[in-house]
């Protein structure tokens, strides 16, 4: 099956450093990847999508000078979270997707708690 | 993407079928529906999908109903390790995105 592995799952940093989170497609090609945010008890918010080769599309109001994507491949995807805050403390989570096999679905990898103290 | 109501909660005794119920009535043509579950602090996991057929497979089944307005996902056999938020889906598939409504949280009770 489509296995889809994050790192790290959880990180801890101080206030004004940069974060760098992983998503790794293991076991296929994930040509477009997704980025979500969750706060607790609330709902998956989408943050940006993420296609191979190309810049990330972002949803609206999410800062993309804060939240860099990048795609290089069609196994990795990361974000990189700049000048962190304790408001950007929160469940980070990617997706992957690979096109034309409709019996996967999308997968998701199991998170990471970024905490900022 | 077709917005998706679902129940806010739900409970199950152990053991009995929980039906899982989400209206879609602005579904269009082309978008599938999908559920998937969310354990406390983990990510997403996929249970099923279908687009105007019934679909089972090891987790659950899958009923549509012929307008394709809603759906009910059947978890046949509940276990205390299916308490979860369960996610009704609706969207294109391919790179379409997926958005998030606040789901279903099902507590199964001994």
């Amino acid at each position: 099956g489509a296995v889809v592995s994050q790192h790290p799952s959880w990180v801890i940093c101080k206030s004004g450093t940069s974060v760098k989170i992983e998503c790794r497609s293991l076991d296929f090609q994930a040509t477009t990847m997704f980025w979500y945010r969750q706060f607790p008890k609330q709902s998956l918010m989408l943050m940006a999508t993420s296609n191979e080769g190309s810049k990330a599309t972002y949803e609206q109001g999410v800062e993309k000078d804060k939240f860099l994507i990048n795609h290089a491949s069609l196994t990795l995807s990361t974000l990189t979270v700049t000048s962190a805050h304790p408001e950007d403390s929160s469940f980070y989570i990617c997706s992957a997707t690979r096109t034309l096999q409709s019996q996967y679905g999308y997968t998701f990898g199991s998170g990471t708690r970024l905490t900022v103290v | 993407d077709a917005k998706t109501t679902q129940p806010t909660s739900m409970d199950c005794a152990e053991g009995r079928a929980a039906n899982l119920p989400c209206n879609h009535s602005t579904i269009s043509g082309n978008e599938y529906v999908y559920w998937y579950r969310q354990i406390h602090s983990q990510g997403p996991q996929y249970i099923i999908h279908g687009l105007k057929n019934n679909e089972t497979n090891e987790m659950a089944s899958l009923i549509i109903t012929e307008d394709r307005k809603s759906s009910t996902l059947i978890l046949p056999h509940a276990t205390l390790r299916d308490t979860a938020v369960y996610y009704c889906i609706v969207s294109n598939f391919g790179n379409e995105k997926l958005t998030f409504g606040t789901g279903t949280r099902l507590t199964i009770i001994p």
